[in-house]
């Protein structure tokens, strides 16, 4: 079992939709979550950050934690044609397991 | 600041030749990392540096690879040979921690033919 999965998708979602990306991890030590967004031939860029359960909002998207059953998620509300990336999760542990472990990344497509 | 800057954006070469990729991270981070990234595998941590020193380059494949920073403002990661496997887009990226930001480059895509 990978440390950390993802499924690959493509998701492809009209404008405006709700979007749910999702990743399980299977180390309970894992303490810090991130979202990266990847655009097309570019760089990954970091999109949201959290430390340990709960949820974080930035505008509309929404970051999700829930330790219990090792499952993260991004939620993207009213999705624009701008939206439409890879988007890639990210999880580290503490202490001298800081390494952060990606996932293999979900592409989205956002249709006007 | 401009960035973390990579060079070249795209290498095509010969199977058996020698690949350098340059990385010029942001000025003030203490941290680089070397990634690779490939469809089936994702994002591969190959090396980082801490104060320009090599911390874990657990992720390096072979002896085939190897990664310098001879200064806070300057890494190479170079392959000799270079085989038809190495092919990927390789990124850096810098840090101001190990578990901060992320700033990546724009990747370097590595064609081995």
């Amino acid at each position: 079992q990978k440390e950390v999965e993802q499924d690959p998708g493509p998701l492809s979602v009209p404008e405006g939709a709700i979007v749910s990306l999702n990743c399980t991890y299977s180390n309970s030590a894992f303490q810090y979550f991130m979202w990266y967004r990847q655009y097309s031939r570019k760089g990954p860029e970091l999109l949201m950050y959290t430390y340990s359960s709960g949820n974080k909002e930035d505008g509309r998207f929404t970051a999700q934690v829930d330790k219990s059953s090792k499952y993260i998620s991004l939620f993207i509300r009213d999705s624009q044609p701008s939206d439409s990336a890879t988007y890639l999760c990210a999880i580290s542990g503490a202490g001298n397991n800081r390494k952060l472990i990606w996932g293999l990344g979900t592409s989205l497509a956002v249709n006007p | 600041d401009a960035g973390v800057i990579q060079s070249p954006r795209h290498e095509v070469t010969e199977m058996g030749q020698e690949v350098t990729l340059r990385c010029k991270p942001i000025s003030g981070h203490d941290y680089l990392f070397w990634y690779r990234q490939t469809m089936m595998r994702g994002l591969e941590l190959l090396i980082y540096f801490n104060n320009n020193v090599p911390i874990d380059d657990s992720g390096m494949p072979e002896d085939r690879f190897s990664a310098k920073m001879p200064n806070a403002s300057f890494s190479t990661l170079k392959i000799q040979p270079s085989e038809p496997r190495d092919s990927a887009v390789y990124f850096c990226a810098s840090s101001l921690s190990v578990t901060g930001e992320l700033f990546f480059g724009e990747g370097s895509r590595l064609t081995v033919l």
